[in-house]
C-alpha cells in the first residue's frame, strides 16, 4: 500500500539546468497537487489538477510547469532551474470533492537544492 | 481565502491531553476545518477534520464552537511521536468544482518527556 510516491528524493542542480519531479498515487484518486515548503514555512500550492486532463495554476505557479500523464501520475517541471526554486517539493492526491470534506495524502517529499 | 490563526509553539508533558487552538473568524458556511501534522522531514499526515459538529477518531477529538469561528484539537494523551508541526487549515472553495488548502504556519508542538 504505497499511497503517494516522489521520485527522486533528493536532487541537486546548476542554476539554468531542467528537471522533472516524478508523482504517482495508487489510490484511484481524482486530484492531485503540487506544494513547495520553504525552511520555517506552511506548504504553498504551486499547480494542481482537479481531474485527469485538467490543470490550473495555485500561489505560486511562476517557473514550473505540469503535466496530468494519467490518472495516477502527475509530474512537476522546472524548464530552466534558479536558486530561488531551492525547496523540499510535495505532491499529494484525493478524492474528488464534493463539498471539501476529502482529505489529502502527501508523499514524503523531493528536496531539491539549486546552485 | 478564508484564514485560520493558531500559537506559534506549545509545550505538553508526555502522557498528558494536549488542547490545540485555532481561530478562523471568517469561516464561511460550507468551509470543512482540516487539521494536519508534520513530523520532522516528512510530509503532512491528515489528522481529522469536521464542519459543524465535534468529531473524534483513533488520533484525536476536534471541537467545533457553535459559531464555527474556533475550533479545538485534542489529543488525549500525548507521546513523544506526537511531536510535530500542527496545521489548522480551511478547506475552501476555489472554483471549478475545485478545493484547495491553504497552509500557514501552523503550531509547534514539543512533548516532554
Amino acid at each position: 500500500n504505497a499511497g503517494v510516491t516522489q521520485t527522486p528524493k533528493f536532487q541537486v542542480l546548476k542554476t539554468g539546468q531542467s528537471m522533472t519531479l516524478q508523482c504517482a498515487q495508487d489510490m484511484n484518486h481524482n486530484s492531485m497537487y503540487w506544494y513547495r515548503q520553504d525552511p520555517g514555512m506552511g506548504l504553498r500550492l504551486i499547480y494542481y489538477s482537479a481531474s485527469e486532463g485538467t490543470t490550473d495554476k495555485g500561489e505560486v505557479p511562476n517557473g514550473y510547469n505540469v503535466s496530468r500523464l494519467n490518472k495516477r501520475e502527475f509530474s512537476l517541471r522546472l524548464e530552466s532551474a534558479a536558486p530561488s526554486q531551492t525547496s523540499v517539493y510535495f505532491c499529494a492526491s484525493n478524492n474528488k470533492q464534493v463539498r471539501g470534506n476529502q482529505p489529502q495524502h502527501f508523499g514524503d517529499g523531493t528536496r531539491l537544492s539549486i546552485l | 481565502d478564508a484564514k485560520t490563526t493558531q500559537p506559534n509553539s506549545m509545550e505538553s508533558n508526555e502522557e498528558e491531553p494536549v488542547h490545540l487552538p485555532c481561530n478562523h473568524s471568517t469561516i464561511s458556511g460550507t468551509d470543512y476545518i482540516h487539521w494536519y501534522r508534520q513530523l520532522p522531514s516528512q510530509g503532512p499526515e491528515y489528522v481529522i477534520h469536521g464542519l459543524t459538529s465535534n468529531v473524534n477518531n483513533r488520533m484525536a477529538s476536534l471541537a467545533i464552537a457553535e459559531d464555527r469561528k474556533s475550533s479545538t484539537l485534542i489529543l488525549h494523551r500525548a507521546t513523544l511521536r506526537d511531536a510535530a508541526v500542527y496545521y489548522c487549515i480551511l478547506n475552501s472553495y476555489s472554483g471549478a468544482g475545485s478545493y484547495q488548502l491553504t497552509f500557514g504556519k501552523g503550531t509547534k508542538l514539543s512533548v516532554i518527556p
